[in-house]
């Protein structure tokens, strides 16, 4: 079936520091692509996300490329900050539109 | 606009116990999910509302669960009796057409 596999944490980084968190996935036809973060206490937001290969996806400084080729969606940043720090969630849109999550990884960010 | 809507944020119950959430979406959205998020997991669906009819309700552990939304608004999910693998945070999601779904910030259950 459907599934996402995301990088383990934690991914701890110094202030201003380059970001990737790797996700990959398995699909039957051409899911949506997601990219989700919960910050402590809060429930989960929408980041960004892409709808068909070669879509880029992007906000807040954040960035992510659909690869279909490769069946990845990682997670970039260029530059993070301490208010980054939370937990960022990878999934996939299946055909009957239910969300489809990655385990989660947990970014720390210090100063 | 207001979000998504939960209540309780905590509950504490012993096993064998019953518990009901509760979920408000956001105004008028007609679909609706309950995702169980246990610690260190990504949310799995329970079960998903199109109005007030089920659409999906496959990974629903029917023994123990139930869930209803009635008049196509609020929702209710219940467990009787819970057992300590359901400590877990429920969260509820609604979704207009062609958009992407909206989280509330969950209800957090633990089971002693």
């Amino acid at each position: 079936g459907d599934s996402v596999t995301q990088m383990e944490g934690p991914v701890t980084l110094s202030e201003e520091a380059f970001l990737t968190i790797n996700c990959t996935y398995t699909a039957t036809g051409y899911p949506s692509l997601f990219w989700y973060v919960q910050y402590p206490g809060e429930g989960l937001q929408l980041l960004l996300k892409a709808t068909k290969a070669d879509d880029k996806g992007s906000n807040k400084g954040f960035e992510a490329t659909y690869r279909k080729e490769t069946t990845s969606f990682h997670l970039e940043k260029g530059s993070v900050q301490v208010s980054d720090s939370a937990v960022y969630f990878c999934a996939l849109g299946a055909n009957t539109d239910k969300l489809i999550f990655g385990t989660g990884t947990r970014l720390q960010v210090f100063p | 606009e207001a979000g998504v809507a939960q209540s309780p944020r905590y509950k504490i119950i012993e096993k064998r116990q019953s518990v009901a959430f509760w979920c408000n979406p956001i105004s008028g959205h007609a679909t609706l999910y309950w995702y169980q998020q246990i610690l260190g997991q990504g949310p799995k669906l329970l079960i998903q509302f199109q109005n007030n009819g089920v659409v999906d309700d496959s990974q629903l552990p029917k023994d123990r669960f139930s869930a209803e939304r009635l008049k196509g608004v609020d929702s209710t999910l219940k467990i009787q009796p819970a057992k300590l693998e359901d400590s877990a945070v429920y969260l509820c999601a609604s979704r207009a057409p062609l958009d992407t779904q909206y989280f509330g910030p969950g209800t957090r259950l633990t089971v002693l």
